[in-house]
């Protein structure tokens, strides 16, 4: 079966627009996970969303951040306004539950100029 | 608070064993993964550990104990395939990654 992919794999965008990255997680998979990673740094955790509960949102770094799931399938982050400081690689993850490992997609490399 | 803490950068002979330290305080924890990413790529997942004790599967091996806050991931017969980043990740519910160890083999 087809792992977590993600679109688009490179974005270029101007400061000050805004951009939408789409998850596509592995079918069957409840939990869906948006994680942000900076050159050379480590993964820092954005959101989470977990069948119908409400999302866990803690790691949103400013309310230009959001994000939404349908049901158990894709799932878009949406940065409004971009800065400069918001370049880096969007990485999403799924896994069958909470606490079991989570599978990565390739990421999407954003580059804000 | 979260804090998770790993050395950032280790360099190890090729056919060597390399340990890789983890210490982490969560408010919370479920377990502790491991996870390795080669330069450009996504992680991929190495181990997770929930109970005390060591976890070996072949050339890796992952170490937990609770009660100290404390995990090592151990590779043996080192390749130099194995140069990679090393993620620990604590486990609240949702996961807390260290800043990543960069493992470089060399011959």
């Amino acid at each position: 079966g087809a792992g977590v992919s993600q679109s688009p794999s490179n974005k270029v965008t101007e400061k000050g627009k805004d951009v939408e990255l789409r998850c596509d997680p592995i079918s069957g998979h409840t939990a869906l996970y948006w994680y942000r990673q900076r050159l050379g740094q480590g993964l820092e955790f954005l959101i989470y969303f977990q069948g119908n509960s409400a999302p866990d949102k803690s790691g949103l770094p400013s309310d230009r951040f959001s994000a939404e799931r349908t049901g158990e399938s894709v799932s878009t982050l949406t940065i409004q306004r971009t800065q400069q400081e918001d370049s880096a690689v969007y990485l999403c993850a799924s896994s069958s539950n909470i606490n079991y490992e989570q599978y990565f997609g390739p990421g999407t490399r954003l580059t804000v100029t | 608070g979260q804090n998770i803490d790993q050395p950032t950068e280790m360099t190890a002979t090729e056919g060597a064993i390399v340990q890789i330290n983890c210490t982490y305080q969560t408010s919370g924890f479920n377990g502790l993964f491991w996870y390795q990413q080669h330069a450009g790529e996504a992680p991929t997942f190495l181990s997770y550990n929930v109970l005390d004790g060591l976890e070996e599967k072949g050339r890796f091996s992952s170490f937990l104990s609770r009660s100290k806050g404390y995990s090592y991931l151990l590779l043996k017969e080192l390749q130099m395939k194995d140069s990679a980043s090393y993620l620990c990740a604590a486990s609240t519910g949702k996961l807390i990654f260290g800043q990543g160890t960069t493992l470089q083999v060399k011959p």
